[in-house]
């Protein structure tokens, strides 16, 4: 059990690029979730997976943002065209179905300047 | 976004003092767990709940699934200096989502 993974750890961007981040989660773990969190702030839900299938979207949700599982392994999630809002810590969690016990990864930092 | 109701918003006190912290909604929630998030790191697991009334301990720290479903507490005794940190709860509906509502958190900072 190598935990749940997030790459990269930091990303720096200008506002209107896009940028992509990765989420490996735990090998058994047949959920995926991700979440955003805010400065001083808990984590707020964005959207989950069960295998590759996406369940559920939070309104936070933007146009600009989505989300994959392609093969319900690893997921990515997209931000198009960045504004300063988008600048958060983007994390990641994975669980296994009939045991609802969420795992973190050490998240993403957004910065958009 | 949604987010729980949780208390104290934080709190400084001496090492070797117990810590209690809890959280609450008008919702009612099918499991609690309770998260340690030190600065820049994801948040890490402390408890999982599963049962109303359910009361679990992981060495210094217990906590309790509220009787109504709808509330929860994280006791942490004899707190030390490694204890600083922000404590969230969070809670899955009892409604058919799997989704996760994370408290507001509490800051807890000890002194030496």
């Amino acid at each position: 059990d190598t935990g749940v993974s997030q790459n990269p750890r930091h990303k720096i961007t200008k506002r209107g690029q896009n940028v992509t981040f990765r989420c490996d989660p735990i090998s058994e773990h047949n959920r995926l979730y991700w979440y955003r969190q805010t400065l001083g702030q808990g984590p707020e839900f964005l959207t989950y997976f069960q295998n590759e299938a996406q369940l559920e979207k939070s309104r936070l949700l933007s146009d600009r943002f989505s989300a994959e599982r392609p093969k319900g392994s690893f997921s990515t999630l997209e931000i198009q065209r960045t504004e300063q809002g988008d600048s958060a810590m983007y994390l990641c969690a994975s669980s296994n179905t009939g045991k609802e016990t969420q795992y973190f990864g050490p998240g993403t930092r957004l910065l958009v300047l | 976004g949604q987010q729980l109701n949780q208390s104290p918003q934080s709190m400084f006190i001496q090492e070797g003092e117990d810590v209690s912290m809890n959280c609450t909604s008008s919702s009612i929630f099918n499991t609690w767990l309770w998260y340690k998030q030190d600065p820049g790191e994801g948040p890490v697991l402390l408890i999982a709940l599963y049962k109303a009334g359910e009361l679990t301990s992981n060495g210094r720290l217990t906590a309790q699934f509220g009787i109504t479903r709808k509330d929860s507490f994280l006791n942490i005794s004899a707190s030390i200096p490694s204890d600083v940190g922000i404590y969230f709860c969070a809670g899955q509906l009892f409604s058919g989502t799997y989704k996760y509502i994370f408290g507001t958190g509490t800051r807890l900072k000890v002194l030496a």
